[in-house]
Protein backbone atom coordinates (compact mmCIF):
# COMPACT_ATOMS: atom_id res chain seq x y z
CA UNK A 1 0.00 0.00 0.00
CA UNK A 2 1.72 3.15 -1.11
CA UNK A 3 -0.95 5.64 -0.38
CA UNK A 4 -2.56 8.25 -2.80
CA UNK A 5 -0.16 10.29 -4.75
CA UNK A 6 -0.43 13.38 -6.71
CA UNK A 7 1.61 15.08 -9.37
CA UNK A 8 2.51 17.95 -9.21
CA UNK A 9 3.28 18.82 -5.75
CA UNK A 10 3.63 22.12 -6.57
CA UNK A 11 2.53 24.26 -9.94
CA UNK A 12 3.04 27.64 -10.80
CA UNK A 13 1.64 29.29 -13.40
CA UNK A 14 0.30 32.33 -15.05
CA UNK A 15 -3.51 33.56 -15.81
CA UNK A 16 -4.89 32.12 -18.58
CA UNK A 17 -2.54 29.68 -18.76
CA UNK A 18 -4.25 25.80 -18.51
CA UNK A 19 -2.74 22.95 -15.57
CA UNK A 20 -3.65 19.46 -15.19
CA UNK A 21 -2.84 17.57 -12.09
CA UNK A 22 -3.08 14.04 -11.70
CA UNK A 23 -4.42 11.83 -8.49
CA UNK A 24 -3.45 7.97 -8.30
CA UNK A 25 -5.42 6.25 -5.14
CA UNK A 26 -4.76 3.19 -3.56
CA UNK A 27 -4.87 0.71 -5.92
CA UNK A 28 -8.37 -1.27 -4.78
CA UNK A 29 -9.91 1.90 -4.19
CA UNK A 30 -12.64 2.43 -6.51
CA UNK A 31 -13.87 5.65 -5.47
CA UNK A 32 -11.97 8.69 -6.16
CA UNK A 33 -12.49 12.32 -4.33
CA UNK A 34 -11.44 15.91 -5.37
CA UNK A 35 -11.02 18.84 -2.72
CA UNK A 36 -9.85 22.42 -3.10
CA UNK A 37 -8.30 23.69 -0.38
CA UNK A 38 -7.86 27.63 0.39
CA UNK A 39 -5.88 29.24 3.16
CA UNK A 40 -7.46 28.94 6.49
CA UNK A 41 -10.35 27.23 5.32
CA UNK A 42 -11.07 23.02 5.29
CA UNK A 43 -11.28 21.27 2.30
CA UNK A 44 -14.47 21.51 0.11
CA UNK A 45 -15.94 19.01 -2.27
CA UNK A 46 -15.54 19.27 -6.13
CA UNK A 47 -16.21 16.08 -7.46
CA UNK A 48 -16.33 12.05 -7.22
CA UNK A 49 -15.66 9.37 -9.16
CA UNK A 50 -17.15 5.32 -8.82
CA UNK A 51 -14.95 3.99 -11.01
CA UNK A 52 -14.67 5.82 -13.90
CA UNK A 53 -18.26 7.26 -13.52
CA UNK A 54 -17.95 10.62 -12.35
CA UNK A 55 -20.84 10.70 -9.84
CA UNK A 56 -21.16 14.17 -8.59
CA UNK A 57 -19.55 17.46 -9.51
CA UNK A 58 -20.07 20.85 -6.70
CA UNK A 59 -21.33 23.85 -7.90
CA UNK A 60 -17.45 25.27 -7.21
CA UNK A 61 -16.72 23.04 -10.29
CA UNK A 62 -17.22 26.17 -13.16
CA UNK A 63 -16.89 25.19 -16.82
CA UNK A 64 -12.97 25.53 -16.72
CA UNK A 65 -12.84 22.75 -14.47
CA UNK A 66 -12.80 19.36 -15.74
CA UNK A 67 -11.88 16.12 -14.10
CA UNK A 68 -11.40 12.59 -15.78
CA UNK A 69 -10.89 8.68 -14.70
CA UNK A 70 -10.79 7.04 -17.65
CA UNK A 71 -10.23 3.42 -17.00
CA UNK A 72 -11.00 3.64 -13.48
CA UNK A 73 -7.85 3.87 -12.11
CA UNK A 74 -5.73 7.55 -11.92
CA UNK A 75 -7.99 10.56 -12.33
CA UNK A 76 -6.98 13.92 -13.75
CA UNK A 77 -7.99 17.17 -12.63
CA UNK A 78 -7.64 20.05 -15.74
CA UNK A 79 -8.38 23.89 -15.07
CA UNK A 80 -8.13 25.95 -18.25
CA UNK A 81 -7.82 29.84 -18.43
CA UNK A 82 -6.78 29.93 -14.75
CA UNK A 83 -7.84 32.73 -12.49
CA UNK A 84 -5.87 33.98 -9.45
CA UNK A 85 -9.21 32.64 -7.59
CA UNK A 86 -7.94 29.23 -8.42
CA UNK A 87 -4.96 29.64 -6.22
CA UNK A 88 -5.34 26.82 -3.73
CA UNK A 89 -4.21 22.87 -2.61
CA UNK A 90 -5.88 20.40 -4.98
CA UNK A 91 -6.51 17.63 -2.61
CA UNK A 92 -6.75 13.82 -4.02
CA UNK A 93 -8.64 11.07 -2.01
CA UNK A 94 -9.41 7.53 -2.26
CA UNK A 95 -12.22 4.93 -0.95
CA UNK A 96 -12.89 1.15 -1.07
CA UNK A 97 -16.18 0.60 -2.02
CA UNK A 98 -17.49 -0.52 1.46
CA UNK A 99 -17.02 1.82 4.31
CA UNK A 100 -16.54 5.51 4.31
CA UNK A 101 -13.14 6.20 5.50
CA UNK A 102 -11.23 8.14 2.84
CA UNK A 103 -7.29 8.55 2.58
CA UNK A 104 -5.80 11.75 1.44
CA UNK A 105 -2.96 12.40 -0.71
CA UNK A 106 -0.44 15.04 0.11
CA UNK A 107 -2.02 17.86 -2.40
CA UNK A 108 -1.08 19.73 -5.29
CA UNK A 109 -0.39 23.64 -4.43
CA UNK A 110 -1.34 25.75 -7.29
CA UNK A 111 -0.42 29.17 -7.24
CA UNK A 112 -1.75 31.56 -10.05
CA UNK A 113 0.33 34.71 -10.62
CA UNK B 1 -28.18 19.51 4.09
CA UNK B 2 -25.18 18.03 6.35
CA UNK B 3 -22.93 21.25 8.15
CA UNK B 4 -20.19 21.29 10.93
CA UNK B 5 -19.47 23.70 13.32
CA UNK B 6 -15.59 24.07 14.70
CA UNK B 7 -15.75 26.52 17.78
CA UNK B 8 -12.66 28.22 18.16
CA UNK B 9 -9.96 28.47 14.78
CA UNK B 10 -6.78 28.42 17.77
CA UNK B 11 -6.95 26.65 20.77
CA UNK B 12 -3.45 26.77 22.86
CA UNK B 13 -2.46 24.22 25.35
CA UNK B 14 1.02 23.39 27.85
CA UNK B 15 2.59 19.98 26.97
CA UNK B 16 0.80 17.38 29.33
CA UNK B 17 -2.14 19.40 29.74
CA UNK B 18 -5.83 18.15 28.36
CA UNK B 19 -6.75 19.15 24.15
CA UNK B 20 -10.13 19.60 23.56
CA UNK B 21 -11.44 20.43 20.19
CA UNK B 22 -15.06 21.18 19.56
CA UNK B 23 -17.10 20.24 16.86
CA UNK B 24 -21.01 20.34 16.29
CA UNK B 25 -22.78 19.14 13.38
CA UNK B 26 -25.77 19.41 11.83
CA UNK B 27 -27.06 16.22 9.96
CA UNK B 28 -30.71 15.43 8.69
CA UNK B 29 -29.76 11.88 8.48
CA UNK B 30 -27.27 9.59 10.95
CA UNK B 31 -24.10 10.68 10.87
CA UNK B 32 -20.60 9.77 9.72
CA UNK B 33 -18.38 11.47 11.71
CA UNK B 34 -14.79 12.16 11.02
CA UNK B 35 -11.64 14.10 12.45
CA UNK B 36 -8.60 14.93 10.33
CA UNK B 37 -5.25 16.03 11.03
CA UNK B 38 -3.24 17.85 8.70
CA UNK B 39 0.49 19.24 8.96
CA UNK B 40 1.89 21.98 7.10
CA UNK B 41 2.22 21.72 3.60
CA UNK B 42 0.42 17.93 3.91
CA UNK B 43 -2.51 16.08 3.23
CA UNK B 44 -5.23 15.07 5.52
CA UNK B 45 -4.52 11.89 7.64
CA UNK B 46 -7.46 10.37 9.44
CA UNK B 47 -7.03 10.57 13.48
CA UNK B 48 -10.95 8.30 14.26
CA UNK B 49 -13.97 8.04 12.44
CA UNK B 50 -18.01 7.22 14.14
CA UNK B 51 -19.97 5.33 12.07
CA UNK B 52 -23.20 4.08 14.57
CA UNK B 53 -21.02 1.78 16.64
CA UNK B 54 -19.60 3.16 20.00
CA UNK B 55 -20.41 6.48 20.84
CA UNK B 56 -16.84 6.78 21.94
CA UNK B 57 -14.07 6.29 19.56
CA UNK B 58 -11.01 6.22 20.18
CA UNK B 59 -7.88 6.91 17.67
CA UNK B 60 -4.30 7.09 16.60
CA UNK B 61 -1.80 9.00 18.32
CA UNK B 62 -3.82 8.61 21.95
CA UNK B 63 -7.03 10.60 20.66
CA UNK B 64 -10.83 10.02 21.35
CA UNK B 65 -13.98 11.93 20.72
CA UNK B 66 -17.54 11.25 21.75
CA UNK B 67 -20.77 11.29 19.90
CA UNK B 68 -23.64 13.08 21.50
CA UNK B 69 -26.81 12.57 19.73
CA UNK B 70 -28.41 14.93 21.87
CA UNK B 71 -26.06 17.98 21.70
CA UNK B 72 -25.21 16.98 18.39
CA UNK B 73 -21.42 17.22 19.22
CA UNK B 74 -17.99 14.87 18.07
CA UNK B 75 -15.75 16.37 20.69
CA UNK B 76 -11.88 15.70 20.25
CA UNK B 77 -10.03 15.22 22.76
CA UNK B 78 -6.52 13.50 24.74
CA UNK B 79 -5.50 13.92 28.03
CA UNK B 80 -1.75 15.09 27.38
CA UNK B 81 -0.72 17.05 24.32
CA UNK B 82 2.56 16.49 23.19
CA UNK B 83 4.69 19.17 21.33
CA UNK B 84 4.07 16.89 18.09
CA UNK B 85 0.31 17.16 18.26
CA UNK B 86 0.78 20.84 16.93
CA UNK B 87 -1.40 20.98 14.04
CA UNK B 88 -4.79 21.65 11.86
CA UNK B 89 -7.45 19.46 13.21
CA UNK B 90 -10.67 19.08 10.88
CA UNK B 91 -13.82 17.39 11.77
CA UNK B 92 -15.77 16.33 8.86
CA UNK B 93 -19.34 14.80 8.60
CA UNK B 94 -20.09 12.46 5.02
CA UNK B 95 -23.38 12.67 3.28
CA UNK B 96 -25.01 9.52 1.97
CA UNK B 97 -22.94 9.87 -1.32
CA UNK B 98 -20.07 9.58 0.44
CA UNK B 99 -18.68 12.99 0.31
CA UNK B 100 -17.09 15.31 2.97
CA UNK B 101 -18.44 18.34 4.32
CA UNK B 102 -15.23 19.66 6.26
CA UNK B 103 -15.24 22.94 9.46
CA UNK B 104 -12.75 25.44 8.88
CA UNK B 105 -10.37 24.24 10.88
CA UNK B 106 -8.90 24.40 14.61
CA UNK B 107 -4.91 25.17 14.50
CA UNK B 108 -3.57 23.63 18.03
CA UNK B 109 -0.86 25.39 19.70
CA UNK B 110 1.22 23.40 22.39
CA UNK B 111 3.64 24.94 24.43
CA UNK B 112 6.74 23.62 26.46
Amino acid sequence: DTGVSQDPRHKITKRGQNVTFRCDPISEHNRLYWYRQTLGQGPEFLTYFQNEAQLEKSRLLSDRFSAERPKGSFSTLEIQRTEQGDSAMYLCASSARTGYEQFFGPGTRLTVL
Amino acid sequence: AQSVTQLGSHVSVSEGALVLLRCNYSSSVPPYLFWYVQYPNQGLQLLLKYTSAATLVKGINGFEAEFKKSETSFHLTKPSAHMSDAAEYFCAVSTNTDKLIFGTGTRLQVFP
